[in-house]
């Protein structure tokens, strides 16, 4: 089984600034994604295998990483952009999503 | 614009058969790029893969919910099925069905989600 861990579990931040995301995974899988989530709404994919920006992502949100440490990093942090992210690993056939870090405002 | 969108009763009793469709418009789910699966999320918590099944029938499911869980498939009517056995409090959640990409696994299409409450 492959085991998720992503920290922090919450950030207190402000508009404008900077934000850095970890997820660390048990063991290698195939793909490493990123979702958001808003209260009552489904998730949004964000990036997909570890570094592409899905359609219509702004371009402040970027990805990287590889095996098992991945990144999700916010160049600055618009309103909009206070939620809770998820990432999820693909691989065995299996998805696995990490227990999220919430993004809150300061 | 694909769209998806979950069916199926509000509440469950306990020991009972959880059951839920969703149907997807905008787009064929016999395409060859896409499984088709479930993902659910209790009340202030976070997301679970329940499983998954491709338009020729193969299923991938989560090792923990396995032995409860079976998904179908119909390509006539263009949606997917989840029925989920044995229910107790621990399967109430937000239930969402989400199209998942063959290469990569990346979920990119997500239905609104629709709450399952186990009644007494």
């Amino acid at each position: 089984e492959i085991v998720l861990t992503q920290s922090p579990g919450t950030l207190s931040l402000s508009p404008g600034e900077r934000v850095t995301l970890s997820c660390r995974a048990s063991q290698s899988g195939t793909s490493l994604q990123w979702y958001q989530q808003k209260p009552g709404q489904a998730p949004r994919l964000l990036i997909y295998a570890a570094s592409s920006r899905a359609t219509g992502i702004p371009d402040r949100f970027s990805g990287s990483g590889s095996a098992t440490d991945f990144t999700l990093t916010i160049s600055r942090l618009e309103p909009e952009d206070f939620a809770v992210y998820y990432c999820q690993l693909y691989g065995n056939s299996l998805w696995t999503f990490g227990q999220g870090t919430k993004v809150e405002i300061k | 614009q694909l769209q998806l969108q979950e069916s199926g009763p509000g509440l469950v009793k306990p020991s009972e058969t959880l059951s839920l469709t969703c149907s997807v418009s905008g787009g064929s789910i016999s395409s060859i790029d896409y499984y088709w699966g479930w993902i659910r999320q209790p009340p202030g918590r976070g997301l679970e893969w329940i499983g998954n099944i491709y338009y020729r029938g193969s299923t991938y499911y989560n090792p923990s919910l396995r032995s409860r869980v079976t998904l179908s498939i119909d390509t006539s009517r263009n949606r997917f099925s989840l029925k989920l056995s044995s229910v107790t409090a621990a399967d109430t959640a937000v239930y969402y069905c989400a199209r998942m990409a063959v290469v990569g696994g990346a979920c990119d299409y997500w239905g609104q989600g629709t709450l399952v409450t186990l009644s007494a």
